[in-house]
């Protein structure tokens, strides 16, 4: 089956600090990878995503490179922010399916401190 | 900005009730998705839905739901009678299309069963 492992968390760093959460996959097709952001309070939000191997995702100073031969889409800033603190999903979704669902993983919980 | 609304924000029921959870999907948007995330758990595919009717739904998703969208506007997840096991945060979301493009979220909905 298909199925999304994130790093376990919570993460706390210092702001500025540079910030990698990883993410490994297993599907049976050819996903397209997300990172999903929830920030208190809010509904998930697309950060970025990468549609085939070796595609660079990136948005507000985040970047995530999809790797098949490691399966791997972990998600990377130099520098975080305060403003960063949020829970971080990685996600795929298969392109052959006439299906559209999304296959989550366990979610990261970071906590940037000042 | 365009955005997918949810109400409501927090809910909370007696075991065996029945609750109607309520989304406004993004108004030009053809896909609607039903997910739920169980505290400390994954967030998980519950249903798609396109051209009134079920697309694709996971094994989760038994008699005791149903999906409905009753105009042009509002799309709605039923539990007919609910249990402990489904108190959890449920999020809809929607989309344009089905490739590898980005679904919207709403921010949730709390269903919490007594």
């Amino acid at each position: 089956g298909n199925s999304v492992t994130q790093m376990e968390g919570p993460v706390t760093l210092s702001e500025e600090a540079f910030l990698t959460i990883n993410c490994t996959y297993t599907a049976t097709g050819y996903p397209s990878l997300f990172w999903y952001v929830q920030y208190p309070g809010e509904g998930l939000q697309l950060l970025l995503k990468a549609t085939k191997a070796d595609d660079k995702g990136s948005n507000k100073g985040f970047e995530a490179t999809y790797r098949k031969e490691t399966t791997s889409f972990h998600l990377e800033k130099g520098s975080v922010q305060v403003s960063d603190s949020a829970v971080y999903f990685c996600a795929l979704r298969l392109r052959e399916t006439s299906g559209s669902r999304l296959t989550f993983g366990e979610g990261t919980q970071l906590t940037v401190n000042p | 900005e365009p955005e997918v609304t949810q109400t409501p924000s927090h809910q909370v029921t007696q075991m065996g009730q029945e609750v109607i959870l309520r989304c406004v999907p993004i108004s030009n948007h053809l896909y609607f998705y039903w997910y739920r995330q169980i505290l400390g758990q994954k967030v998980e595919f519950l249903v798609s839905f396109y051209n009134n009717e079920i697309s694709e739904k996971s094994e989760i998703f038994d008699d005791q739901f149903s999906v409905e969208r009753p105009d042009g506007s509002n799309f709605t997840l039923k539990i007919r009678s609910t249990k402990l096991e489904d108190s959890a945060m449920y999020f809809c979301a929607s989309s344009l299309g089905q490739g590898p493009g980005e679904l919207f979220f709403g921010e949730g909905s709390r269903l919490t069963v007594l």
